[in-house]
């Protein structure tokens, strides 16, 4: 089956760096999406990898490894208004988004 | 302002009644989509339209139906609700099936008694 694996829940404190993860198992590969869901609201667009590596997006940067099958989101200078949701989709072999449960993420004081 | 339309925003639905969930972009989109999120999943894909007058199941088609007849319009119709579709739905857009981000719509509330 196709798979994606992230963390349920995530603390930190604001101003501090936070990393989340999302391991993947899907049947071919054709792009990794992160999303932010702030709660009761829609998905919004973060980031897009499809080549290993490290994408940077101001406070946002988002690293691939395809060998590995996985992924992370890393937001630093953590900011109240970070606290939301974060979801790993892939893109498979047919073009399916395949998304993950999500990361619920709390930023403390 | 350019985007992503759903209507209603929330409804409370006797089960057994007919619903349906209207979505409406004006980006020029080629493919949506709808999904829907419960707790603790992911979103699943109930239909897809690659393309204006083609659509096709996703994850969790049962009880569901959607038409395409513009570029537009996505509706999705529940024809006899049932307490299990109780969930939030969202519409979403993207220039192709291969292509781009997907936009989403705000989403809305169904709620089947």
């Amino acid at each position: 089956g196709q798979n994606i694996d992230q963390p349920t829940e995530m603390t930190a404190t604001e101003g501090a760096i936070v990393q989340i993860n999302c391991t993947y198992q899907t049947s071919g590969f054709n792009g990794l999406f992160w999303y932010q869901q702030h709660a009761g609201e829609a998905p919004t667009f973060l980031s897009y990898n499809v080549l290993d590596g490290l994408e940077e997006k101001g406070r946002f940067s988002s690293f691939l490894s395809r060998s590995k099958g996985y992924s992370y989101l890393l937001l630093k200078e953590l900011q109240m208004k970070d606290s939301a949701s974060y979801l790993c989709a892939v893109r498979n072999s047919n073009y399916q988004l395949i998304w993950g449960a999500g990361t619920k993420l709390i930023i403390k004081p | 302002i350019a985007g992503i339309t759903q209507a209603p925003t929330s409804q409370i639905l006797a089960a057994g009644r007919r619903m349906t969930l209207r979505c409406t972009q004006d980006m020029r989109h080629n493919a949506m989509y709808w999904y829907r999120q419960d707790l603790g999943l992911g979103l699943r894909l109930i239909h897809y339209s690659n393309t204006a007058g083609t659509t096709g199941k996703g994850e969790v088609p049962d009880g569901y139906s959607v038409s395409r007849a513009n570029t537009d319009d996505f509706p999705l119709t529940l024809a006899s609700a049932v307490p299990s579709q109780t969930s939030v739905y969202f519409c979403a857009s993207s220039r192709g099936e291969d292509t781009g981000e997907l936009f989403f719509g705000e989403g809305s509330r169904l709620t089947v008694l």
